[in-house]
């Protein structure tokens, strides 16, 4: 079935070095697509959003790629810092009046000092 | 504005118990959604409504039941625990399809 899948379920990088996660998707008819953060204990939260008809969005130090070619889908985490460390979810919408998200399994991002 | 609330936080049943999740939005969003969290497995939805007076079922609706109270709330219901219920539960909204849903803090459920 149609399925969001993370290629790296763990990422550990220096405070200060500039984070990429990634995410594969493989609905063609997904049109909006969403990254969240979820800390140790909490809900998810939303950190940004791309619709199908953009390639590239920028938020405060974070900016999501979107390649509709591959159906692939990234977060880049500028000047990483040690609150960054928690697990990140890709989720999209496939399309059309579907009030449901699929999300993917997440990625735990570890930043060390 | 307290966005997404649940309760209780922490619970623990025995087997073949019965409890109710609370959930209630203050943002007057349409949609609402139930989730489990468990390790490995993502959030995987368990049932979901599109918009007052509606409720569907999602990817894990087995052993559960959901009303939509009114818009603000949409609760979650277990009539007999089972040990495989033992997870974190998700409640969200979301203000129409297309837009991002906010995350309530969880209730962690243990089913002994």
């Amino acid at each position: 079935g149609e399925s969001v899948g993370l290629h790296l379920p763990t990422l550990s990088v220096q405070e200060g070095d500039n984070s990429i996660i990634n995410c594969a998707y493989s609905n063609s008819a997904s049109d909006y697509f969403i990254w969240y953060k979820q800390e140790s204990g909490k809900g998810p939260q939303f950190i940004i959003d791309i619709r199908s008809n953009m390639d590239k969005r920028q938020g405060q130090r974070v900016t999501v790629l979107l390649n509709k070619t591959v159906k692939h889908l990234s977060l880049q985490i500028a000047a990483t810092q040690p609150g960054d460390s928690a697990v990140y979810f890709c989720a999209e919408n496939s399309g059309g009046s579907n009030y449901k998200l699929t999300f993917g399994k997440g990625t735990l991002l570890t930043v060390n000092p | 504005n307290a966005g997404v609330t649940q309760t209780p936080k922490f619970q623990v049943l025995k087997t073949g118990q019965s409890m109710t999740l609370q959930c209630a939005q203050d943002m007057n969003h349409n949609s609402m959604y139930w989730y489990r969290q468990d390790p490995g497995m993502g959030l995987r939805l368990i049932y979901y409504s599109a918009s007052e007076g509606t409720t569907d079922k999602g990817e894990v609706p087995n052993g559960y039941n959901v009303s939509r109270l009114n818009k603000r709330e949409f609760s979650l219901r277990l009539e007999s625990a089972a040990p495989s219920q033992t997870s974190v539960y998700f409640c969200a909204s979301m203000h129409d399809f297309g837009y991002e849903q906010y995350f309530g803090p969880g209730t962690r459920l243990t089913v002994t």
